[in-house]
């Protein structure tokens, strides 16, 4: 099962932040926060990572509780392009190693 | 555009044949997936292969036979699908299995229709 909750669905107008929250209650000390989307008919696409600290890439901001509990993915100016399925996932250790177990994500409507 | 290449794009298939999936990366990767994308819902993990050895397999049928014949190509084996296997089936690649700090490269995957 997978690590993190997020809600189903959210807005955003065009030009204005998106804030994406995800739940990692369990998360461990040494795992890491991903981050991916997929807009509709490709594959996911990695956005960002982060362990503990605040991270920002060209795509996006990720800021990770102290507790490392929960985290917020920021679109800083989201566009008609951002409309995709987010994805927040900690990967779940297993015998062969890591698997990366997607939840239901939270789907993205950005408005015009 | 992305660094993982599946072929081919869309696939149709009857319940008798036999057809393959072919995924490439040419990054370095040492760890490959196959994960199967129903309608409307998230990817689910089918295979891993590390060090071109399978790894994990989570439960999946016998009808489909994963092959990493070197360090960059990973074919998926179709044989027998029933109609409830037409799917989107995607392609991921990372630096190794184990690491913790290593984000997956998907393919923008293969879109299986059973006939």
């Amino acid at each position: 099962d997978a690590k993190t909750t997020q809600p189903p669905s959210m807005d955003c107008a065009e030009g204005r932040a998106a804030n994406l929250p995800c739940n990692h209650s369990t998360i461990s000390g040494n795992e890491y926060v991903y981050w991916y989307r997929q807009i509709h008919s490709q594959g996911p696409q990695y956005i960002i990572h982060g362990l503990k600290n605040n991270e920002t890439n060209e795509m996006a901001s990720l800021i990770i509780t102290e507790d490392r509990k929960s985290s917020t993915l920021i679109l800083p100016h989201a566009t008609l392009r951002d409309t995709a399925v987010y994805y927040c996932i900690v990967r779940v250790a297993s015998t062969g190693g890591f698997k990366t177990i997607f939840g239901a994500g939270t789907r993205l409507f950005v408005k015009a | 555009d992305t660094e993982v290449t599946q072929t081919p794009k869309h696939l149709v298939m009857g319940m008798t044949n036999k057809k393959s999936l072919k995924c490439e990366q040419h990054m370095g990767h040492r760890a490959m997936y196959w994960y199967k994308q129903k309608a409307k819902k998230p990817p689910e993990l089918m295979f891993v292969y590390s060090y071109e050895k399978l790894s994990i397999n989570e439960s999946v049928p016998s009808r489909f036979s994963p092959e990493c014949p070197n360090s960059s190509l990973l074919n998926l084996h179709l044989h027998a699908l029933q109609p409830e296997d037409s799917a989107l089936y995607l392609c991921a690649s990372s630096l190794t299995l184990q690491g913790l700090n290593q984000p997956q490269h998907f393919g923008d995957g293969t879109r299986l229709s059973i006939l």
